[in-house]
């Protein structure tokens, strides 16, 4: 059973739509988490980081936070073909921010 | 930008024969780490350090040991290759918050 649960699988969104992601741990102990995005044959890049509760942009990119449910979600906005990727939510805990529990990820793929 | 660097990029081994993948950084950071991503299980962690000399038990360490001689280098070594050790590895290294990963290094164990 993975500890982050990512959905959905796959998304396929217009260029120029919105792209909604969500990311639910079952871990009580996080206190971080992370979104990565990796393309294909490349290795993960981190997007944004969210720590406390609430709401987080930048540019294109928002995330919010619920730490009572530890759930988050990633928006993007005005989605591009270059978007496409695989986006990974990972969660940790304050004192080894590295050691990360990754979910299996959503797969955006941005339609021209 | 953090620089972490991982050899071989891919390699081939034989089951039973003995891999080491290498890892070399330099940012200066303290934390370490080995990943592994498959489909299906996406990314697991292996092996990390936070000083040279010391490593700790991740995740799915089984089949796997690691080595930290120094600040700067930190590698995976497979004393016995699986077929179910085919994957991708990546490195990574972080000092404070966010973690930077090396490019990856695929292996195939036939």
């Amino acid at each position: 059973q993975q500890k982050v649960q990512q959905s959905p699988e796959s998304l396929i969104v217009p260029e120029g739509g919105m792209a909604s992601l969500n990311c639910t741990s079952s871990d009580r102990n996080v206190d971080y988490f992370w979104w990565y995005r990796q393309h294909s044959g490349k290795s993960p890049k981190m997007l944004m980081s969210i720590f406390s509760n609430g709401e987080k942009e930048e540019g294109r990119f928002t995330v919010h936070l619920n730490k009572a449910s530890l759930h988050t979600s990633l928006h993007i906005r005005d989605s591009q073909p270059s978007d496409s990727a695989l986006y990974l939510c990972a969660a940790s805990m304050a004192g080894n921010t590295g050691k990360l529990i990754f979910g299996l990820g959503t797969t955006l793929q941005v339609q021209p | 930008e953090a620089a972490v660097t991982q050899s071989p990029r891919s390699k081939v081994a034989v089951t039973g024969g003995k891999v080491t993948l290498s890892c070399h950084q330099t940012n200066n950071h303290d934390y370490m780490y080995w990943y592994r991503q498959d489909t299906g299980h996406g990314l697991r962690l292996i092996h990390y350090s936070y000083v040279a000399d010391s490593t700790e038990k991740g995740d799915i360490p089984d089949g796997y040991k690691a080595s930290r001689p120094s600040q700067e280098n930190f590698s995976l070594i497979l004393e016995l290759a699986s077929l179910s050790q085919t994957a991708v590895y990546f490195c990574a290294s972080t000092q404070n918050t966010e973690v930077f990963f090396g490019k990856g290094t695929r292996l195939t164990v036939v």
